[in-house]
């Protein structure tokens, strides 16, 4: 019933490898993010698409990368990973910038649970 | 530069009494706030919103408060359940803005409400 998973939902990978998140949607909205969850930070944006190529980065985007070739599929990588980025990722989706997306908020994935050792 | 606090990082309260769950925004300009609830291992999930437009808003048990002159917002719970043991983020943005806020989201660093039976 989940329009929205990722995957891996555990992930364990050593310092310089490198990773990548699948977020992946079926209810074709348009915008997709990615957020980390770090204790005391919260959730914290790192990088956001407003349409299939269309990317942007996020307030904490520095080591991440991602891609978006299809509406349905947005990959966050790490093009090395460091312990820095040892974290819980979430993906999140709305329909766009209009009010539904304000009265009902973003639905999120149930998390991506990364340790960089 | 945090632009929403949630200055709390937890509260304890009763089964049958009020939970106040207070965040505080620093940019006048976000027109839109939302409260997300999320239980361990999962991802948030919408609660309820509020516009600047409007200065309380209710569902159920649940009403969001906003004090725009002192860009304070609290979500009060009556009467707490055990259930609504959780992480509470408080989180905010600007509604359409020509389109350049693309739906961004900005999240406090969460208050870990326990109710105790």
């Amino acid at each position: 019933d989940a329009g929205i998973t990722q995957s891996p939902r555990h992930k364990v990978t050593e310092t310089g490898t490198p990773v990548t998140l699948r977020c992946h949607q079926t209810e074709n909205h348009r915008y997709m993010y990615w957020y980390r969850q770090d204790p005391g930070h919260g959730l914290r944006l790192i990088h956001y698409s407003y349409g299939v190529k269309d990317t942007d980065k996020g307030e904490v985007s520095d080591g991440y990368s991602v891609s978006r070739s299809k509406t349905e599929d947005f990959l966050l990588t790490l093009e090395s990973a460091t312990s820095s980025q040892t974290s819980v990722y979430f993906c999140a989706i709305s329909e766009g910038t209009g009010l539904r997306t304000f009265n009902y908020g973003y639905t999120f994935g149930s998390g991506t649970r990364l340790t960089v050792v | 530069d945090q632009q929403v606090k949630q200055n709390s990082p937890s509260l304890s309260v009763q089964e049958g009494r009020i939970s106040i769950l207070n965040c505080d925004y620093t940019n006048s300009m976000f027109d839109y706030f939302l409260w997300y609830k999320k239980y361990p291992a999962e991802g948030p999930t919408f609660l309820i919103s509020i516009s600047s437009i409007k200065d309380k808003n209710e569902d159920g048990r649940f009403t969001v408060f906003l004090n725009k002159s002192a860009k304070h917002l609290s979500l009060h719970i009556v009467p707490s359940q055990p259930g609504d043991s959780a992480v509470y983020f408080c989180a905010t943005g600007r509604f359409g803005a020509g389109g350049t806020s693309y739906g961004k989201l900005t999240f406090g660093q969460g208050t870990i409400l326990t109710v105790h039976p």
